[in-house]
């Protein structure tokens, strides 16, 4: 079955950091671009970051550029999201997700849930 | 930056058609992704390049895409299609994925 797992989301004060992590399984991890898209309590997705099958080309979105950073370790089927100086803004459930071959988040994760309060 | 409009709500009684836009400058030179999410749960992809469906969504979800509008289109409306719908796109100008503002459905 392929499924991606998150975990690492928790409460952290303002300014502090945190590390996701998404565990994928099912599928040739190596071969799929991953993304983290996130959602506030009550608001729509938001994407966050790409990152290509290799690991080479990493995109961040505007809000969490030079905060956050995206990585993958291709051996052990692994996504991770590093979030730095984090906001109250960033509080928000945060998904990884497969980008299929039609160029659509095709699989997704549960999500774990970030809280950025002191 | 490159945005997507949608209309916050749709209605529409069981068993008629569910019309949902995605305006966009120029979004029919774009490929549209749609997805579906229901409260508490990951969104799921509905339609992939505008109008494809990944194996398991019913054909009743379909898609188009031209000019400055995109449309998500379910036919035969049931209740367990009620769900928030969310377009997406990649801009390659700006190496970023947009979201749509979502569209919440509702079953009459």
């Amino acid at each position: 079955e392929v499924q991606l797992v998150e975990s690492g989301g928790g409460l952290v004060q303002p300014g502090g950091s945190l590390r996701l992590s998404c565990a994928a399984s099912g599928f040739t991890f190596s071969v799929y671009s991953m993304n983290w898209v996130r959602q506030a309590p009550g608001k729509g997705l938001e994407w966050v970051s790409y990152i290509s099958g290799t690991g080479s080309t990493m995109y961040y979105a505007d809000s969490v550029r030079g905060r956050f950073t995206i990585s993958r370790d291709n051996a052990k089927n692994s996504l991770y999201l590093q979030m730095d100086s984090l906001r109250t803004e960033d509080t928000a459930v945060y998904y990884c997700a497969r980008l299929g071959e039609g160029f659509g988040m095709d699989v997704w994760g549960q999500g774990t849930t970030v809280t950025v309060s002191s | 930056s490159y945005v997507l409009t949608q209309p916050p709500s749709v209605s529409v009684a069981p068993g008629k058609t569910a019309r949902i836009t995605c305006g966009g400058n120029n979004i029919g030179s774009k490929s549209v992704h749609w997805y579906q999410q229901k409260p508490g749960q990951a969104p799921v992809l509905v339609i992939y390049f505008n109008s494809d469906r990944p194996s398991g969504i019913p054909e009743r979800f379909s898609g188009s895409n031209s000019g400055n509008t995109a449309t998500l289109t379910i036919s035969r409306v049931e209740a367990g299609d009620e769900a928030d719908y969310y377009c997406q796109v990649w801009d390659t100008s700006s190496h970023y994925w947009v979201f749509g503002g979502g569209t919440k459905l509702t079953v009459l």
